[in-house]
């Protein structure tokens, strides 16, 4: 079965501090997808990134930086230098194909990131 | 660009009526998701549909239908509303091809807020 953890619930940092955020996932497919969503208060999901099993190479985009580990199914996030409208829940998913190659996303259940000036 | 759009934005209703929520994708794309997104929950897959054929189906209660209808919209049916139905519906849409070794792109509306007294 496919499984997303996001062990961090929430997390409290003050502006300016680097914040990593945890995802571990499972999957049998030799072929899936990972994601990161940020969703701000207002509700709206806003896509971030995604990375194919294929590619371990770490992404960097402004502040926003992505580590992905296959020896230990793990696709971590960090923000550096962290501001107050990072302020959000962020969800890391996992998409097949699965069977049937359908491309259902399975969310992780989310940390709640609180930047505080 | 054109994105998804769902309307209504926000929906309430008392328990034991009936909702319906409708998805209209981006142009061209022929695939549809509906996510249900519980308060202070992750986003859980409740079905897809792909050229207006039921493609996956996830934990959709049975008082729950969908349609994909000839033009690519998509409409979600909820009867007899419960108090956990108050959630908030996300809609995404994708370019079809569904080979086991293809990904296609998701692309999420804004959602609906259906909030059920």
């Amino acid at each position: 079965a496919q499984k997303v953890t996001q062990a961090q619930t929430e997390i409290s940092v003050v502006e300016k501090e680097d914040v990593t955020l945890d995802c571990v996932y499972e999957t049998r497919d030799t072929t899936y997808y990972l994601f990161w969503y940020k969703q701000p208060p207002s509700g709206e999901l806003v896509f971030l990134i995604r990375r194919n099993s294929f590619d371990e190479q770490n992404e960097i985009s402004g502040r926003y930086s992505w580590n992905f580990q296959k020896s230990t199914s793990s696709f971590n996030f960090t923000i550096t230098a962290s501001q107050v409208v990072d302020s959000a829940v962020y969800f890391c998913a996992l998409s097949g194909p699965f069977s049937g190659g359908y491309n259902k996303l399975i969310f992780g259940a989310g940390t709640r990131l609180a930047v505080h000036p | 660009a054109a994105g998804v759009i769902q309307s209504p934005r926000h929906l309430i209703k008392e328990k034991r009526e009936t909702a319906t929520l409708k998805c209209y994708p981006i142009p061209r794309h022929d695939t549809v998701y509906w996510y249900q997104q519980g308060p202070g929950q992750d986003p859980q897959f409740l079905i897809s549909f792909y050229e207006k054929m039921q493609s996956d189906k996830g934990s959709i209660p049975d008082r729950f239908s969908a349609q994909q209808f000839s033009d690519y919209h998509s409409e979600l049916n909820m009867s007899s509303l419960e108090l956990g139905d108050s959630a908030l519906y996300f809609c995404a849409s994708s370019l079809g091809g569904q080979g086991a070794s293809s990904y296609n792109e998701q692309f999420f509306g804004p959602g609906t807020r259906l909030t059920v007294l």
